[in-house]
Order: structure tokens, then C-alpha cells, then sequence
């Protein structure tokens, strides 16, 4: 089974805190993703790596930003953290072929208070 | 750029009921379409994709697509619905980028 795992479910932090959330998937693939969920809102892409050390801005990169310094591994972080990034974190992976699904981790819910 | 509209937040259905999920999608590439399924507290699940072929794709637990290119939709179905498919349903397309774009969501609340 493809595992995509998220090193917290549940974090609390405080404004200004640099926060780091961390992902990890044991299949090999070539992309990896961040997404941040809200009601009503849906997925809302934050970054999008392709390789190692590569990555893409997504529709809501403010505030953000990632690193892959390993295939398996992307992480994003909050380099200050501010309660509108209180929120739902969701991390997936895919291969690079056309039409490959993702997969998802559990997530990673972050109050800032 | 790509975007999909799920018109419905929520869908309030009784058991055994049919239902469907309504998707709308705008691209102008081709595209590849997806339905996830998320439970309480749990990520995303794959329900069923459309990537080419058949127009019309199945899921194991009962599920069905259309893909109709002519009305940018992938509509999902079910005929009879179960308790335990009380979830939300996301509507996904993603490019030859690899990239996924996702709807709103709708929340299916079956009802005894």
C-alpha cells in the first residue's frame, strides 16, 4: 500500500512561531504536494514540487514555503505564523506520468492562536 | 487555467436513495477527472478516475462517473445509497502537469 505520512495530526502554535510540517511517501513518486483545506474552499494548492530541490508556486503561496532536499521527503513551512493559516494541511503524492492519481496523508490540522 | 465547480455543499439524501454529485469542470487542455472521498478526520481517498475510453467509470463500491465532454462534466452517481457513504466528495481534474485541481466539495449526509 502507498503510505503518504504527515508527522502531526494535530498542532497548536503561537502567532509568530516558524512552524514546520512534514511529509513523507514510501513509493518512489516524482511529485509531491501541499494543500490547505477550509470549509466551503475546498484543496487549495499551496506548493508543488516535481523533483528534488524543485518546486512551483501554487494559488496561495503567501506565507509559505517548501523544501525537498530528498525524494520521499517535502516540507512546508510557515516562516511566521499568523491565525489565518489556522487550517487543515494536506499532503499527497504522484507519479509524473499523465493522469496519475494521488495519494493523501491524513493530515495535519494547525491552530495558531 | 483550469477550475471545477461543485454546485451542491451539501446533498441530504435517505437511504436506499439514488443520488448525484454534480461536477463542472474548465480547461482548455485535456484534461484527466477524479472523484476522492473524504471521511471524518481521514485524507483523501480515490474513488474513480477518467482518463480516456469509456466515457462512463465504476468504482467497487457502487459508484459511477460519466465524463461528457461537450458539457464539461463529470457528474457522480450512486443508484442506492448507504449510510456509510455519508462523506464529502471532491471533484478533482489535473493536466499533462500532473497538477490537481479541486472543487468545493459536497458533503452527502445519507439519512435512515
Amino acid at each position: 500500500d502507498v503510505k503518504v505520512t504527515q508527522s502531526s495530526r494535530y498542532l497548536v502554535k503561537r502567532t509568530g512561531e516558524k512552524v514546520f510540517l512534514e511529509c513523507v511517501q514510501d513509493m518512489d513518486h516524482e511529485n509531491m504536494f501541499w494543500y490547505r483545506q477550509d470549509p466551503g474552499l475546498g484543496l487549495r494548492l499551496i506548493y508543488f514540487s516535481y523533483d528534488v530541490k524543485m518546486k512551483e508556486k501554487g494559488d496561495i503561496p503567501e506565507g509559505y514555503s517548501v523544501s525537498r532536499e530528498k525524494k520521499e521527503r517535502f516540507s512546508l513551512i510557515l516562516e511566521s505564523a499568523s491565525t489565518n493559516q489556522t487550517s487543515m494541511y494536506l499532503c499527497a503524492s504522484s507519479f509524473s506520468d499523465r493522469g496519475a492519481e494521488a495519494f493523501f496523508g491524513q493530515g495535519t490540522r494547525l491552530t495558531v492562536v | 487555467a483550469q477550475s471545477v465547480t461543485q454546485l451542491d455543499s451539501q446533498v441530504p439524501v435517505f437511504e436506499e436513495a439514488p443520488v448525484e454529485l454534480r461536477c463542472n469542470y474548465s480547461s482548455s487542455v485535456s484534461v484527466y477527472l477524479f472523484w476522492y472521498v473524504q471521511y471524518p478526520n481521514q485524507g483523501l481517498q480515490l474513488l474513480l478516475k477518467y482518463l480516456s475510453g469509456s466515457t462512463l467509470v465504476e468504482s467497487i463500491n457502487g459508484f459511477e462517473a460519466e465524463f461528457n465532454k461537450s458539457q464539461t462534466s463529470f457528474h457522480l452517481r450512486k443508484p442506492s445509497v448507504h449510510i456509510s457513504d455519508t462523506a464529502e466528495y471532491f471533484c478533482a481534474v489535473s493536466s499533462n502537469f500532473n497538477k490537481f485541481y479541486f472543487g468545493s466539495g459536497t458533503k452527502l449526509n445519507v439519512k435512515p
